[in-house]
């Protein structure tokens, strides 16, 4: 089976630069994903890793490292509308589940 | 146009009633999937559909039954509903069963009295 760690919660103020790490485990890899939700909302998709190294999207980053089954979400410039829960997710190559890990809930403060 | 709309949103009932959500995308993906997330916000897996067959059963009670009539539709069957049902119940779809960017519908809180 799939198990997927991050931290329950993370607070900072806002312009401050949040880092959510993730590690797992997995048989076989298709990638990490990161989602965001927010209060009463449902999951978004944020990005996605399928080879190591760091992808970029506007203030967010993402980063894989396959090898220490670990990735992270990189949140900059952190606004209050960035208040919300974080997910990884892996998809399984051995029975295509797509696994989620138990959320990381952010919250910005002024 | 909503990409994947499932309906009711809100949906109280009582113990021992039986109920059914329904969920269309008008993606054009392949896979659909229905998740439970509980008070903690825990995102578990139920089913999987690709191409309107059976992928993913998780073990769920026997209460619960999907029903996928063609790929753009996945509903979801509850008999004798439990006050340990009470969650929000999400559909989500993908373009396949490997692609991990999934659309997730707006969410329907169930609450069992």
């Amino acid at each position: 089976g799939q198990s997927l760690e991050q931290p329950s919660e993370v607070t900072a103020v806002e312009g401050a630069i949040v880092q959510i790490n993730c590690t797992y485990q997995t048989s076989g890899f298709y990638g990490l994903s990161w989602y965001q939700q927010h209060d009463g909302g449902a999951p978004t998709f944020l990005s996605y890793n399928a080879l190591d190294g760091l992808e970029e999207t506007g203030r967010f980053s993402s980063f894989l490292s396959r090898s220490d089954s670990y990735g992270y979400l990189l949140l900059q410039e952190l606004q209050m509308k960035d208040s919300a829960s974080y997910f990884c997710a892996v998809r399984s190559a051995a029975d295509y589940k797509l696994s989620f890990g138990a959320g990381t809930t952010v919250t910005v403060r002024a | 146009d909503t990409a994947v709309s499932q309906t009711p949103k809100y949906l109280v009932t009582q113990m021992g009633n039986d109920k059914s959500i329904k969920c269309e995308q008008n993606l054009g993906h392949d896979t659909m999937y229905w998740y439970k997330q509980d008070s903690k916000k825990f995102l578990k897996i139920m089913f999987s559909y690709n191409n309107k067959e059976l992928i993913i059963n998780e073990t769920v009670p026997n209460r619960f039954s999907p029903k996928s009539p063609d790929k753009a539709h996945l509903n979801l069957h509850i008999n004798s509903l439990e006050l340990g049902d009470s969650a929000v119940y999400f559909c989500a779809s993908s373009q396949d069963h490997v692609n991990t960017e999934a659309f997730f519908g707006q969410g329907t809180r169930l609450t069992v009295v």
